[in-house]
């Protein structure tokens, strides 16, 4: 699976648009990118998944650039709330199931 | 559907006692997913099933641990004899196969194990 990177933590005040990027330079064309979001004591849950160009849901956007080796997950206008750990993943769609995660990135909101 | 159901919470045990925990994906799942989470390490998986069947187990610390998935509503992961470092959260995930675009998988509560 492609390994990737992205911040350890950042830091943002609710009403502002966050990005948090996160590099997967050894995606395959098969590979699928999907975002998780972790809050303190509770399991990961599903944000957004995509495989090109911008998907958008009601809690995200998800930037691809054409060469895919990034991915930037936009949340529009934070809030307290909002504050946990987001994963990237890299998964090969369907075939193995496998799903791996990796460090995240704890985003911190504050007043 | 409930969603995913794990069990017990919380546990305490003592060093070398047996642990189980227990899981109920939820229905009509293909998946099954044991992770563990550490400050130290993250989230690691340990293994996964696929119709209740193993398909990779490679994350599995040593032989003290073993999970098992009977059927398909129910798996359990076993820690005998249990150590101080195999306090952590264990979670459990399950995922429908549906189609291929499919990477959500939706986890439990998870259950908090302190090994004394």
């Amino acid at each position: 699976l492609a390994k990737t990177t992205q911040p350890i933590s950042m830091d943002s005040y609710e009403g502002q648009e966050v990005n948090i990027t996160c590099s997967h330079n050894n995606i395959a064309t098969n590979d699928y990118i999907t975002w998780y979001q972790q809050f303190p004591s509770q399991g990961p849950r599903f944000i957004i998944q995509g495989y090109k160009t911008k998907v958008t849901n009601e809690v995200a956007s998800l930037f691809i650039p054409a060469d895919r080796k990034s991915s930037t997950l936009s949340l529009p206008r934070v809030s307290l709330s909002d504050t946990a750990v987001y994963y990237c993943l890299v998964a090969l769609s369907g075939n193995t199931g496998k799903l791996i995660f990796g460090q995240g990135t704890t985003l911190q909101v504050k007043p | 559907d409930a969603g995913v159901i794990q069990s017990p919470r919380h546990e305490v045990t003592e060093m070398g006692q047996e642990v189980t925990l227990r899981c109920k994906p939820i229905s009509g799942h293909d998946y099954l997913f044991w992770y563990r989470q550490t400050m130290m390490r993250g989230l690691e998986l340990l293994i996964y099933f696929n119709n209740n069947v193993p398909i990779d187990d490679s994350g599995m610390p040593e032989d003290r641990f073993s999970a098992k998935m009977p059927n398909a509503s129910f798996s359990t992961l076993k820690i005998q004899p249990s150590e101080p470092r195999d306090s952590a959260v264990y979670f459990c995930a399950s995922k429908g196969a549906g189609n291929l675009l499919n990477t959500e998988a939706f986890f439990g509560q998870g259950t908090r194990l302190t090994v004394v």
